[in-house]
């Protein structure tokens, strides 16, 4: 089975830093994505990490730990359009289609 | 460079009508994905498909739902005698290569409300 956690919502102020965290038990792993979506918008693609370590890309850093099944989305400099849901979701091959699974997203609200 | 395009945004159905979602790939892509959204939850999977080939429909419910991918046209999510449990967004996303290239790329999705 597959399973991928996150927190429900998260609040951040301005300016700030915030880590969105995502944990996932899966029976294989070909990567990870986080991915944004603003209310009644379609997602959009964040980041993308197969190896373990930080990527990073402007104000959004991603990391993943495969021995630790985790992974976070750091967000710098916080902006009020920062506000939105971020989508974490495992590549897992073992059923052979390598379909992405979604968690419930983390929906963040940045307050001024 | 248009990117996924869906419609109609927006579907008003009564109880045991069809509704019928229409997505069109990026240009060059010819995997096709299915999610449905409900509020306050995450994208299930329902069905993937490449042209005229459903490759994995794991998450599609076995009654009255269906999905084709022609050779020539849009990716069709069919559902027969909607229920109010459809309502909900109904996003398809598309990628060139499908098993370890590259990320999905969504359209805004197709909003179905079941009266």
């Amino acid at each position: 089975g597959q399973n991928i956690d996150q927190p429900t919502e998260m609040t951040a102020t301005e300016g700030a830093i915030v880590q969105i965290n995502c944990t996932y038990q899966t029976s294989g792993f070909n990567g990870l994505f986080w991915y944004q979506q603003h209310a009644g918008e379609a997602p959009t693609f964040l980041s993308y990490n197969v190896l373990d370590g930080l990527e990073e890309k402007g104000r959004f850093s991603s990391f993943l730990s495969r021995s630790k099944g985790y992974s976070y989305l750091l967000l710098k400099e916080l902006q009020m359009k920062d506000s939105a849901s971020y989508l974490c979701a495992v590549r897992d091959p073992s059923g052979g289609s390598y379909i992405p699974t979604f968690g419930r997203g983390t929906s963040l609200i940045v307050h001024p | 460079n248009a990117g996924v395009m869906q419609n109609p945004r927006h579907l008003v159905r009564r109880r045991g009508q069809e509704a019928r979602l229409r997505c069109s790939p990026m240009k060059g892509h010819s995997h096709v994905y299915w999610y449905r959204q409900l509020p306050e939850e995450g994208l299930k999977f329902m069905v993937y498909l490449q042209k005229e080939n459903i490759i994995d429909e794991s998450g599609m419910p076995k009654e009255r739902f269906s999905a084709e991918f022609p050779k020539e046209g849009p990716s069709i999510l069919r559902i027969q005698q909607v229920v109010r449990g459809d309502s909900a967004a109904y996003f398809c996303a598309s990628s060139k290569g499908h098993t370890n290239t590259g990320e999905l790329f969504f359209g805004e999705g197709s909003r179905l409300t079941v009266l």
